[in-house]
Order: structure tokens, then C-alpha cells, then sequence
């Protein structure tokens, strides 16, 4: 079955705790990328990657890391987590068919970060 | 940067009732794509309708359907026969022709009355 996979679903942990949200893909996707959902402010993009050791940042990218070692994963990483990090975050990923294409982006089922 | 809005914060429809969400955008590109996701309460993004800029004809997906209105940077979504299940968060994105990226506006949560 295609589909983005994400762990941990759900994590409670303390300010300054480094964490690592994985995110991998079986479909051979070559675009990956990392959002934060807040209310009110739907998805906004944090990192991105068009293929391996290829990333760059979203529109939200302080406060996180990324790495992009292998095709299928792309791990999301808060080296000090903060209070303001407390979110919903979605991986996705998307083939890259050229300019015109209008492929969608596929969705993890997302994992909810409470930094305390 | 492109930027989308979604101006109905929440929304209500009657069972079997029909109902349209609102979607704008801004953009000074030519080619580019928008969607409409489907988020319910279990939090999957699930995607409902697409459409290409250089399409005139509006998609449709069975009851789903869109009113795409280019020069007014316009993308509605109209759902008919509205079920309970239909009960979500809706998020209009674009997607820009020459990259990946996409811009996703702050959802409209739709309740479905029985």
C-alpha cells in the first residue's frame, strides 16, 4: 500500500529535549516535505527537499532541521525544543513529473508535538 | 509570495443540503494548480478535487465540485447531497507550476446537521 509514514503519532516531552519526528514513503517519491497545522493558520511549510541531499527552508524553517540521506525519508529534527513548537505536523511527499504536473501531495497522518 | 484565503472560519449545511466553500488567491503566476483537502477528525489530509489553471472546465468528483474563476483568482468548492461524513476541516491549496510548494489557506470547518 503507498503511503507516508510518521513517528512518533503523538509525543509529550520537556523543553530542550532534542527529538526526531521520522518520516518515510514507499512510492519513490522524489519531493518531500515538512509542515506545521496551528489553528487559524492552516499548514505552513517548514522544509522541503526535491531529492536527496537537496533541502531547503519553507516559510516557518526556525527552530528545525532536516536531512535527506536516502530517497524515502526525510526526518524532522528540534535539536531545543520549545513551548512555541507545540503543533500538528504533516509530512508529505509528491512525485516531481516536471513543471506541468498536477500531481498532489500525499499525507502522513501527522504527529502531535507537546512541548511543555 | 502566493497567499490563499479562506474567509468562512466555519460553515453549516443540512443533511442532503448543499454547500459551497469559499477560496481566493493571490498570485502573478500563469501556471499553477489548487486542491481541495478534506481533514476529519481522525487528522488524515485527504485529498477531494484538483484543477489546473489552463482548464476551463471546472472538476468535478462526484458530488464534489469546484467553480474555478481564473480572473477573479477564485476557487470554490461546492458539495451536494451533503452527508455526515462530509463533516471536516476543509483546506483550499495552491500549488505553483514551476515547484512543489504548496500554499494552503486556514481551513473552513463544515458541520453537517442531521
Amino acid at each position: 500500500e503507498a503511503q507516508v509514514t510518521q513517528n512518533p503519532r503523538y509525543l509529550i516531552t520537556v523543553t530542550g529535549k532534542k527529538l526526531t519526528v521520522t518520516c518515510s514513503q514507499n512510492m519513490n517519491h522524489e519531493y518531500m516535505s515538512w509542515y506545521r497545522q496551528d489553528p487559524g493558520l492552516g499548514l505552513r511549510q517548514i522544509y522541503y527537499s526535491m531529492n536527496v541531499e537537496v533541502t531547503d527552508k519553507g516559510d516557518v524553517p526556525e527552530g528545525y532541521k532536516v536531512s535527506r540521506k536516502e530517497k524515502r525519508n526525510f526526518p524532522l529534527i528540534l535539536e531545543s525544543p520549545s513551548p512555541n513548537q507545540t503543533s500538528l505536523y504533516f509530512c508529505a511527499s509528491s512525485p516531481w513529473t516536471g513543471r506541468y504536473s498536477n500531481q498532489p501531495q500525499h499525507f502522513g497522518d501527522g504527529t502531535r508535538l507537546s512541548i511543555l | 509570495a502566493q497567499t490563499v484565503t479562506q474567509s468562512q472560519p466555519e460553515m453549516s449545511v443540512q443533511e442532503a443540503e448543499t454547500v459551497t466553500l469559499s477560496c481566493t488567491y493571490d498570485t502573478s503566476e500563469s501556471d499553477y494548480y489548487l486542491f481541495w483537502y478534506k481533514q476529519p477528525p481522525s487528522r488524515q489530509m485527504i485529498l477531494v478535487i484538483r484543477q489546473e489553471a489552463y482548464k476551463q472546465q471546472n472538476a468535478t468528483e462526484n458530488r464534489f465540485s469546484v467553480n474555478f474563476q481564473k480572473a477573479a483568482k477564485s476557487f470554490s468548492l461546492k458539495i451536494s447531497d451533503s452527508q455526515l461524513g462530509d463533516a471536516a476541516m476543509y483546506f483550499c491549496a495552491y500549488r505553483s507550476g514551476g515547484n512543489n510548494d504548496m500554499r494552503f489557506g486556514a481551513g473552513t470547518r463544515l458541520t453537517v446537521k442531521p
